[in-house]
């Protein structure tokens, strides 16, 4: 069965500082890949998505993720965290080319200190 | 309406009693997700309905939930004589479906509590 595995359950971050979030995969076939994040409060909106092309995806608000496929990973990135990225996380992934479900990881907290 | 919209936003019941979810989709959107979000569990996949395939219920936890969709639109998640371990966030997404723009598009939950 496919799945999404997200190491870090919970991240703790100074601001300015760099933030590194894993996700890996298990589907051996062609797959759509996105970040969703939940700010306190808020419902999950999309971060960003990978479909083909580019395995650099630029996001909203500074984050990208790069689409590593020889190791299934989507790791996601941010050079300098602000207080205001404090959200949970999601890692999700779509086999393409067929009518497929929307699989999540169990996403990860992060919480900025100013 | 301009997103996914779930109703009610809030719902406390009592053990035992059936519950009813809904979620309406954004327009045009062939594919829908039931998902379900408890403190500390992630994103708990229940239901998946695209077009007119026969629905995804893989993720459904028991034979006490169930899910319809009419026409294509309006989807409903039933869950019936509910215990304490049903409460959690019901999540409904929608998106265009098909092979290529999977992008899901999220509601702002259903927070079930039964007691």
């Amino acid at each position: 069965a496919q799945s999404v595995s997200q190491h870090n359950h919970h991240v703790i971050l100074s601001e300015a500082a760099s933030l590194e979030l894993g996700c890996n995969y298990s589907y051996g076939g062609t797959v759509n890949l996105f970040w969703y994040v939940q700010y306190p409060g808020q419902h999950l909106q999309l971060l960003l998505k990978y479909f083909s092309g580019d395995p650099l995806v630029k996001g909203i608000k500074g984050f990208e993720a790069e689409f590593i496929k020889s190791k299934f990973s989507f790791n996601l990135r941010k050079p300098s965290v602000q207080w205001s990225d404090t959200a949970e996380y999601f890692c999700a992934v779509n086999p393409s080319g067929g009518y497929n479900k929307l699989i999540f990881g169990a996403g990860t907290r992060l919480a900025v200190h100013p | 309406g301009a997103g996914v919209s779930q109703s009610p936003s809030n719902k406390v019941t009592e053990k035992g009693k059936d519950v009813e979810l809904r979620c309406d989709p954004i327009s045009g959107h062939t594919a829908l997700y039931w998902y379900r979000q408890s403190l500390g569990q992630g994103l708990e996949f229940l239901i998946y309905f695209q077009g007119n395939s026969a629905p995804d219920k893989s993720g459904l936890p028991s034979d006490r939930f169930s899910a319809e969709r009419t026409g294509g639109s309006v989807s409903t998640l039933t869950i019936q004589r509910t215990q304490q371990e049903d409460s959690a966030v019901y999540l409904c997404a929608s998106s265009l479906g098909g092979t290529g723009n999977t992008e899901a598009f999220f509601g702002q939950g259903t927070r079930l509590t039964v007691v």
